[in-house]
């Protein structure tokens, strides 16, 4: 089947802790990217990957980073999170940069306390 | 100002009606117009795709676009309670996947 996975689903976790949440298609899809969704502002790209080892800004990539070390891979890291990066996170991947239907993972819910 | 504008409901309609979803927006620049589909605890799944102006019609959906007035709406006909979902605007402004989301309009079809 098709999919986009995300991993974990659900996290809490505190202030400094640093944490990775996967995502993982098997679409053979170049572009991939991460979106986090928050009430009254919809979502919004974090950062985005064109093919592997290549990485760009989004509109709100502070506080975070990621790494396109394989096609099928691209990991999200909050090297210190804090809470105002409590939030509902998507990885979404498509075939080209191109206008393409994106497709959306299950979502990870983050709580920062 | 935001570039998309989205009413986030929640808009409640009987089961059958016909369903009116919209998005405004600022910039003249978007060309590509989509309509995401998401159900709780689910990601975005695309619904319709339009290029610049004009109709598109998937079954009990509409997809229409007004460039001049930067307006872009969502019929769907014979609402259904498995309709129910929040119902996402997202735009482009060239051949490119960088999508700018609306907020996200709450449906809900009561039986």
């Amino acid at each position: 089947e098709a999919q986009v996975t995300q991993n974990p689903r659900y996290l809490i976790t505190v202030t400094g802790k640093k944490l990775t949440v996967t995502c993982s298609q098997n679409m053979n899809h170049e572009y991939m990217s991460w979106y986090r969704q928050d009430p009254g502002l919809g979502l919004r790209q974090i950062y985005y990957s064109m093919n592997v080892e290549v990485t760009d800004k989004g509109d709100v990539p502070e506080g975070y980073k990621v790494s396109r070390k394989e096609k099928r891979n691209f990991p999200l890291i909050l090297e210190s999170p804090s809470p105002n990066q409590t939030s509902l996170y998507f990885c979404a991947s498509s075939l080209s940069s191109g206008v393409e239907t994106q497709y959306f993972g299950p979502g990870t819910r983050l709580l920062v306390l | 100002q935001k570039e998309v504008e989205q009413d986030p409901g929640p808009l409640s309609v009987p089961e059958g009606a016909i369903v009116s979803l919209n998005c405004t927006y600022s910039n003249s620049a978007f060309q590509y117009f989509m309509w995401y589909r998401q159900y709780s605890r689910k990601g975005p799944e695309l619904l319709m795709y339009t290029y610049s102006s004009g109709n598109k019609e998937d079954g009990r959906f509409t997809a229409q676009v007004d460039k001049s007035s930067k307006y872009i709406s969502l019929f769907i006909r014979d609402s259904q309670p498995s309709d129910s979902a929040t119902y996402l605007c997202a735009m482009s402004k060239g051949a490119t996947n960088k999508l700018i989301f609306g907020t996200g309009t709450l449906l809900a079809v009561q039986p």
